[in-house]
C-alpha cells in the first residue's frame, strides 16, 4: 500500500510568515511522530500523537510551533512568525500500533527555508 | 528525559567490519531501533532490540544489553553503499506514551 507522503517537499517562505506542512499517514497506523532535523544533525523529537490520547507536546521548541490530527488521519504542523533557526527538514513518521516491535516508516520530508 | 550518545563520524574501508556504539539513558525503556539515512533521505529501519542479545540480520547486527544501556550495530563486509548515517533511537513507554528519541546520528565513510 502507500507510504507516508509529506507535503509540500519544499518550502521557501520570509522570516515572520505563517507555514503549515501536511502529513498523510498510513492507513490504519495508530501513532504519528513529527521530527526535526537540522543539517548534518539528528533528529530533534517535536511531537507524538497515539489515537484519541492526548498528545506528547514534550519537544515542541516554542508557542510558535503546534500540530493538529485529527483521529487517525491527516495531520498539520503549524509554524508561526517563521525564523530563520526553523530552516530544517521536518519529517513525519508513522507505528501501527502503541507497542510491539512495530517500526516507524518517515515520510520522505519537507525541507523548509526560511530566508 | 532521555540521554543518547554515539560517535560523530567513523571511517572503515571497503569490505572490513565496522562496529558503531551507542549508549543511553531513559527511565522506561521499551525498545531500541537502528536507522540507515542516506544524505538527503528519510531514515529507514534496520533493526529493533528490546531484549538483550544479538540480533543478525545478513551483513548487520545490532546488540543489546538493557543493564549497561548500551547498543551497537555490526556491520560486515561493507559496500561503499553503505556510506551514510546511521541512527540510534531509544523508545521510553513511560506515562502512558511511547516516545522514540533519536541520537545524532553516526557518520559512517566507506573508502575503498
Amino acid at each position: 500500500g502507500a507510504g507516508v507522503s509529506q507535503s509540500p517537499s519544499n518550502k521557501v517562505t520570509e522570516k515572520g510568515k505563517d507555514v503549515e506542512l501536511r502529513c498523510d499517514p498510513i492507513s490504519g497506523h495508530t501513532a504519528l511522530y513529527w521530527y526535526r532535523q537540522r543539517l548534518g544533525q539528528g533528529l530533534e523529537f517535536l511531537i507524538y500523537f497515539q489515537g484519541n490520547s492526548a498528545p506528547d507536546k514534550s519537544g515542541l521548541p516554542s508557542d510558535r510551533f503546534s500540530a493538529e490530527r485529527t483521529g487517525e488521519s491527516v495531520s498539520t504542523l503549524t509554524i508561526q512568525r517563521t525564523q530563520q533557526e526553523d530552516s530544517a527538514v521536518y519529517l513525519c513518521a508513522n507505528r501501527p500500533f502503541a507497542g510491539g516491535t512495530d517500526t516507524q516508516y518517515f515520510g520522505p520530508g519537507t525541507r523548509l527555508t526560511v530566508l | 528525559g532521555q540521554n543518547i550518545d554515539q560517535p560523530t563520524e567513523m571511517t572503515a574501508t571497503e569490505g572490513a567490519i565496522v562496529q558503531i556504539n551507542c549508549t543511553y539513558q531513559t527511565s522506561g525503556f521499551n525498545g531500541l531501533f537502528w536507522y540507515q539515512q542516506h544524505a538527503g533521505e528519510a531514515p529507514t529501519f534496520l533493526s529493533y532490540n528490546v531484549l538483550d542479545g544479538l540480533e543478525e540480520k545478513g551483513r548487520f547486527s545490532s546488540f543489546l544489553s538493557r543493564s549497561k544501556g548500551y547498543s551497537y550495530l555490526l556491520l560486515k563486509e561493507l559496500q561503499m553503499k553503505d556510506s551514510a548515517s546511521y541512527l540510534c533511537a531509544v523508545r521510553d513507554g513511560s506515562g502512558g506514551y511511547q516516545k522514540v528519541t533519536f541520537g545524532t546520528g553516526t557518520k559512517l565513510q566507506v573508502i575503498p
